[in-house]
């Protein structure tokens, strides 16, 4: 167990809807990261939040967004879902070095 | 920003063989660099990682080795064992140190 918790683990649902996925990361961590894999795809890095603060930026598309509240748990909202949005979504935490990162287990969202 | 290129992408030993993956990057600053493991239906769980002010580490089974001139890390896995068998990445942060950048995959088989 890594200590970081996603939720939902599962999520179905349709085109042009919108989802929130959790995450809360391992005790004392102050940073929280969002990746995308897809099918048989690699770790395609979102977004980064540091104690509360958007601290990186990757391929995250305009319908995505995501915060990190003052408990630093971090909540990614996809919008406008599309086909191609179907995908894991991980979440991972660290200490802030951007060294060891603890992910979760993810979130399986598929769009029908 | 930040190229890492991992191989090979499939990778199938038989028990007991050795099993060698490579990475390269672009980031000559980079100093910091993971190897994940990512078992089926989990998320990628941190297995070794090498700084760049030594050439080689080991845990048990697995090493690391880094040659900074080249630009290249490999993961070395001895004596396979069937639970080995995973989709491993290789990471290198990126030059601002705010994210983590992941190598594409390999999946790893070994056969009993």
């Amino acid at each position: 167990d890594s200590g970081v918790t996603q939720t939902p683990k599962h999520l179905i649902t349709a085109t042009g809807q919108r989802v929130t996925l959790r995450c809360s990361p391992r005790s004392g961590d102050l940073s929280v990261y969002w990746y995308q894999q897809s099918l048989d795809q690699g770790l395609q890095f979102l977004i980064q939040y540091y104690n509360g603060e958007e601290r990186a930026k990757g391929n995250i598309l305009e319908r995505f967004s995501a915060q990190q509240f003052p408990d630093l748990h971090s909540e990614l909202n996809l919008s406008s879902l599309e086909l191609g949005d179907s995908a894991l979504y991980f979440c991972a935490s660290s200490d802030g070095t951007n060294e060891k990162l603890f992910f979760g287990s993810g979130t399986q969202l598929s769009v029908l | 920003g930040e190229n890492v290129e991992q191989h090979p992408s499939t990778l199938s030993v038989q028990e007991g063989d050795s099993a060698v993956i490579k990475c390269t990057y672009s980031d000559s600053a980079s100093n910091y660099f993971p190897w994940y493991k990512q078992e089926l239906g989990k998320g990628p769980q941190l297995i070794i990682d090498i700084r760049s002010n030594v050439g080689e580490k080991k845990d048990q089974r697995i090493a690391v080795t880094l040659n900074k001139t080249a630009k290249h890390f490999s993961l070395h896995i001895t004596e396979t064992q069937p639970e080995d068998s995973a989709v491993y990445f290789c990471a290198v942060p990126r030059e601002n140190n705010n994210d983590m950048r992941f190598g594409a995959g390999t999946r790893l088989t070994v056969k009993p």
